[in-house]
């Protein structure tokens, strides 16, 4: 079966500095998408960054960027200079290519300090 | 362009009574899926619709939940018979159809927030 798992459930950061949340995935698939999603208090779901498991390349938008290590089965996102409006919870997702299903994980509660 | 549509954003229904939970999706989108999120958790699939097809019901419970998504306007979850257990979110996304860029990227509505009480 195919898991996400965010092994972090709360995380804080100072305003301005850069963090890394985690995220690992288990799937015998080789063509997959991973995505990473915010949920601010409104809990309004918003896609913050899209990676394809066939690019090497690590996506990136803006302050947001991922590691991503297809053999390792990890995807993590980086959030530079980060802002309070980053409070959020964050979700990895994973989704098999040419299905429908997204797996998300538990989430990770990140709190931006001023 | 619109984003996806979801009313009402909150829903307050007694023991047994029925909730209908509205969604429209993105413009040119063809694709509807539901998902349910209990507190402190991620979202868990519900259901997959295409234009007046149910192609995924797999993640719905057998009694009490249908889906729906007519011709003509948007799609609809329906609970009947609510009980507190069903107090959730319940998320509506949407896709661009097949052989599109981005196919496979959902995205989603603002959620409705059932409360059984």
């Amino acid at each position: 079966a195919q898991t996400v798992t965010q092994s972090q459930p709360e995380m804080s950061v100072q305003e301005a500095e850069t963090v890394t949340l985690s995220c690992t995935y288990d799937t015998s698939e080789n063509n997959y998408y991973l995505f990473w999603y915010k949920q601010p208090p409104s809990r309004q779901m918003i896609l913050v960054i899209r990676q394809e498991a066939y690019k090497q390349q690590n996506a990136t938008e803006n302050r947001f960027s991922v590691n991503f290590q297809k053999a390792a089965k990890s995807f993590s996102l980086k959030i530079s200079d980060s802002q309070l409006g980053d409070t959020a919870m964050y979700f990895c997702a994973f989704i098999t290519s040419g299905t429908y299903k997204y797996i998300f994980g538990t989430g990770t509660r990140l709190k931006v300090l001023a | 362009n619109a984003g996806v549509m979801q009313n009402p954003r909150h829903l307050v229904r007694r023991r047994g009574q029925e909730a209908r939970l509205r969604c429209s999706p993105m413009k040119g989108h063809s694709h509807v899926y539901w998902y349910r999120q209990l507190p402190e958790e991620g979202l868990k699939f519900m259901v997959y619709l295409q234009k007046e097809n149910i192609i995924d019901e797999s993640g719905m419970p057998k009694e009490r939940f249908s889906a729906e998504f007519p011709k003509e306007g948007p799609s609809i979850l329906r609970i009947q018979q609510v009980v507190r257990g069903d107090s959730a979110a319940y998320f509506c996304a949407s896709s661009p159809p097949a052989g599109t860029d981005y196919q496979e990227t959902q995205y989603f509505g603002p959620g409705t927030r059932l409360l059984v009480l």
